[in-house]
């Protein structure tokens, strides 16, 4: 089974609108990484959260971290075009071993101008 | 500064071939990880490299190495390539000095692999 569940698994929204994304997680949380990839490329590096009930926010992005349900969620207001891609989590497990970081499936997101 | 640069960005094999892909690290980074990601899935997990040395494996078969150079580059090599072994493969490297895991893994744009 996957260990980090992304929802929904692709979406698409009307330029302006609000969404959210959600990550969670079958096992407990040492960090929790977002990226954002663009089709076929690399990862670029949005936001970490570590301690239960951490937001950050980067420009119109905003993502929280609850520990208690092993869950994050990221909130992008006002979504525009260059908002597109596919978002994924990325997590540390304890007993992982090394630094290795479990991703979920992504979650792809579509902006209509 | 630059970020994490890949060699080569595309590259066609045939099955039974061998593959030797690169990976410089952003300048300072002492830690390399390396990933394989397969259309419509999140990367998985192949290796990771601090300090020359190996400090964890994922689940691949032996057919997949890698190594670390004193200038912290790294190249991962694949033997005897399978049909399976196409997907864009990503190198990340890290500022983790010790065993802390806070720090990100910072990624660069990949070496898409096809295999015929």
């Amino acid at each position: 089974s996957q260990e980090l569940e992304q929802s929904p698994q692709s979406l698409i929204v009307q330029e302006g609108k609000n969404l959210t994304i959600n990550c969670t997680s079958s096992k407990t949380l040492y960090g929790l990484y977002w990226y954002k990839q663009k089709y076929g490329e690399g990862l670029i590096f949005l936001m970490m959260l570590q301690k239960g009930g951490e937001e950050k926010s980067h420009e119109k992005i905003t993502a929280k971290l609850d520990e208690k349900k092993q869950q994050s969620s990221l909130h992008i207001t006002a979504s525009q075009p260059s908002h597109a891609g596919i978002y994924l989590c990325g997590a540390y497990f304890s007993g992982a071993g090394s630094y290795q970081l479990t991703f979920g499936k992504g979650t792809k997101l579509s902006v209509i101008p | 500064d630059a970020g994490v640069t890949q060699s080569p960005t595309h590259l066609i094999k045939t099955r039974g071939q061998q593959v030797t892909l690169r990976c410089s690290p952003i300048s300072g980074h002492k830690s390399v990880s390396w990933y394989q990601q397969v259309l419509g899935q999140g990367p998985q997990f192949i290796f990771q490299y601090y300090e020359k040395e190996e400090r964890g494996r994922g689940n691949f078969p032996d057919r997949f190495s890698a190594r670390q150079f004193p200038n912290y580059s790294s190249e991962l090599n694949v033997n005897a390539l399978l049909l399976g072994d196409s997907a864009l493969y990503l190198c990340a490297s890290s500022a983790l000095t010790g065993l802390e895991a806070n720090q990100p893994q910072h990624f660069g744009d990949g070496t898409r692999l096809s295999i015929l």
